[in-house]
């Protein structure tokens, strides 16, 4: 089977850098992604690494190590806006595994 | 704007009942997912369909049914087997793993929800 692990919950104040970990486990392994989602609303794509190292996009940058099983998120110049619920997700190789499987979410609030 | 739409909003069953919850994605996407969201945990898989005319079962499926007799609906019932349903039920499509066109970075793209409540 699949898991993820993930915090539960993270605060930081505007401005600040925050890091929210991934730890996983998986049969196969075809990249790990991270979704966000505000309160209510649809869980929106932000990126996906498939080799390791970090991938930046904007203000949000996502690292992976396969030999770790681990990935993180890196949001900086945090902005109020960013206050969500950030998930990671995997994919695996076979069956239902080869859609994708999410961790239970990262409620990051952020203070003015 | 291609998007996916799920209606209602908001839904309401009486114990016993079943209901249908909608899906409908003008994305062109082969591949359509239901998901249940329950609070403070992840999205769990209901069920998913790589292709019309054919789905699977994902992790979660009992008390749940669906069908995909058109590429841009896959509508969800929940049967009265489904012991606690009250839940947020999120519906996306993506392109599928199998198309030649398929890259891993491709994301899901979800619609807005529906919060069954049963009363």
């Amino acid at each position: 089977g699949q898991s993820l692990e993930q915090p539960s919950e993270v605060t930081a104040v505007e401005g600040a850098i925050v890091q929210i970990n991934c730890t996983y486990q998986t049969s196969g392994f075809y990249g790990l992604s991270w979704y966000q989602q505000h309160d209510g609303g649809a869980p929106t794509f932000l990126s996906y690494n498939a080799l390791d190292g970090l991938e930046e996009t904007g203000r949000f940058s996502s690292f992976l190590s396969r030999s770790d099983s681990y990935g993180y998120l890196l949001l900086q110049e945090l902005q109020m806006k960013d206050s969500a619920s950030y998930f990671c997700a995997v994919r695996g190789s076979s069956g239902s595994a080869r859609q994708l499987t999410f961790g239970s979410g990262t409620q990051l609030t952020v203070l003015p | 704007d291609g998007g996916i739409t799920q209606s209602p909003k908001y839904l309401f069953r009486k114990e016993g009942q079943n209901v249908t919850l909608s899906c409908e994605q003008n994305l062109n996407h082969d591949a359509m997912y239901w998901y249940r969201q329950d609070p403070g945990q992840g999205l769990r898989l209901i069920y998913y369909s790589q292709i019309v005319n054919d789905f699977q079962k994902g992790d979660i499926a009992e008390g749940y049914s669906v069908s995909r007799e058109k590429k841009e609906s896959f509508p969800l019932t929940v049967t009265s087997a489904q012991k606690n349903p009250t839940a947020f039920y999120l519906c996306a499509s993506s392109i599928p793993v199998h198309s030649p066109s398929f890259l891993p970075n491709y994301g899901y793209t979800f619609g807005s929800g529906t919060r069954l409540t049963v009363v």
